[in-house]
């Protein structure tokens, strides 16, 4: 039930793109995504809606694909601060607000 | 505004006794989320409120476990008696009903020795 992410981990260098999958048995009515760096609490990053549209960071994007069972995010010209662990987490259902966290991705980016 | 608060943001305490964790959700907020992080089970949501109404319960583990929002600038969530394994992070969080953005507190670290 939980989303499967993968990669569970990546190594970026300083400015390169990275892509990280979220991949449910369900179909994706809107997926959030968070980050959360070590020792902190996660951290909303944006939030992909049913027809496509997004509302969040202007350098990280995402999208399903066409069975809508997968969410993508896409990170661009990766910086160091955007290490830490990314968390998809689409709502259970439509019309609940019961959010499932996926099994989070690893990404560390070196300079 | 100062965000979601969480308290304790440390406990430690031994098995059998009762815990009870406090969090402040943001002012205008009417959605209140508690969560458990684990290295084993992950994020794990436990509750969620609406306008003080507990409205998804199913992740509590067990009845071991209650939590309740009195009123909408505090909710507790109490685990009586406390065991080892219940052991984790836990996070509290809050939304308005626009786009449902996550805020999340601080957590607690609990430890049950």
């Amino acid at each position: 039930q939980q989303p499967v992410q993968s990669p569970q981990a990546v190594i970026l260098r300083e400015g390169e793109d990275a892509v990280i999958n979220c991949s449910s048995s369900k179909a994706l009515y809107s997926v959030h995504w968070y980050r959360q760096k070590h020792g902190e609490a996660p951290v909303f990053l944006m939030i992909l809606l049913k027809g496509g549209e997004q509302k969040g960071h202007e350098k990280i994007s995402a999208s399903f694909n066409e069975k809508k069972q997968q969410s993508s995010l896409y990170l661009t010209a990766s910086q160091l601060s955007y290490s830490g662990t990314y968390f998809c987490a689409p709502p259970w259902g439509s019309g609940t607000y019961k959010y499932i966290f996926g099994t989070g991705t690893r990404l560390k980016v070196l300079a | 505004d100062a965000g979601v608060i969480q308290s304790p943001r440390h406990e430690v305490t031994e098995m059998g006794q009762e815990v009870t964790l406090r969090c402040k959700p943001i002012s205008g907020h009417d959605y209140l989320f508690w969560y458990r992080q684990t290295m084993m089970r992950g994020l794990e949501l436990l509750i969620y409120f609406n306008n003080n109404v507990p409205i998804d319960d199913s992740g509590m583990p067990e009845d071991r476990f209650s939590a309740k929002m009195p009123n909408a600038s505090f909710s507790t969530l109490k685990i009586q008696p406390s065991e080892p394994r219940d052991s984790a992070v836990y996070f509290c969080a809050s939304s308005s009903d626009e786009n449902n953005e996550q805020f999340f507190g601080p957590g607690t670290r609990l430890t049950v020795l």
